[in-house]
């Protein structure tokens, strides 16, 4: 079955280090994949997406994210963390076929002063 | 552009009542989508509308979920009656066209059966 898996549930690190967030999917395909983020009180908010091509992709606010095919992951980073970026990052994937997002189960992410 | 808007944004109902919650989507947007995400878990799919017909909706959970969208513009998702598990945090959102691999998100609707 097509699934994404957040590893980490949640996760802490202090303002100005860098960030980076597991996600691993499972595919018979390559999807296309999402990080998306929910701030307090704000709806899901589209960071970056990943169709074809360069396996490096830049996203808003400053995060990128990888494409690793022989990992089957599509990691996030931010090389340092602001205290605004305190939020909930939800991998996902599309699948072209069922016209769904699959979510991962999301990660927390607190920034400490 | 006004965005994708969803109406209550909280909703705090006894078990065995009803609830309807409404989503307006960008305009233009043929598909609208419904997600849910319970407490703890991952954020699931519901049902797909392609103007006002139902694409698939092989994730509503049950027949006490009624979703519509008539006139292809809202839609409205109906929980009735509401059961403690039905609490969690629904989405909608829409895109143009199948094709478009971007779909944009409301605010969410957190729904809390007392």
């Amino acid at each position: 079955a097509q699934s994404v898996t957040q590893p980490d549930i949640h996760i802490t690190v202090s303002e100005g280090a860098s960030l980076e967030l597991r996600c691993n999917y499972s595919y018979g395909a390559t999807p296309y994949l999402f990080w998306y983020v929910q701030s307090p009180g704000q709806g899901l908010q589209l960071l970056l997406k990943y169709f074809s091509g360069d396996t490096l992709v830049q996203g808003i606010k400053g995060f990128e994210a990888e494409f690793k095919r022989s990992q089957s992951s599509f990691n996030l980073r931010k090389p340092s963390v602001h205290w605004s970026d305190a939020a909930e990052y939800f991998c996902a994937a599309f699948s072209s076929n069922t016209g769904k997002l699959i979510f991962g189960q999301g990660t927390t992410l607190q920034v400490k002063p | 552009e006004a965005g994708v808007t969803q109406f209550p944004s909280h909703s705090v109902i006894e078990k065995g009542q009803t609830v309807t919650l409404r989503c307006d989507p960008i305009s233009g947007h043929d598909n609208l989508y419904w997600y849910r995400r319970v407490m703890g878990k991952e954020i699931k799919f519901l049902l797909h509308f392609v103007k006002e017909s139902k694409q698939d909706e092989s994730g509503m959970p049950n027949n006490r979920f009624l979703a519509e969208r008539t006139g292809g513009t809202y839609s409205t998702l109906k929980v009735q009656p509401a059961e403690l598990e039905d609490s969690g945090v629904y989405f909608c959102a829409s895109s143009q066209d199948r094709s478009s691999t971007e779909a944009f998100f409301g605010q969410g609707t957190r729904l809390t059966v007392v």
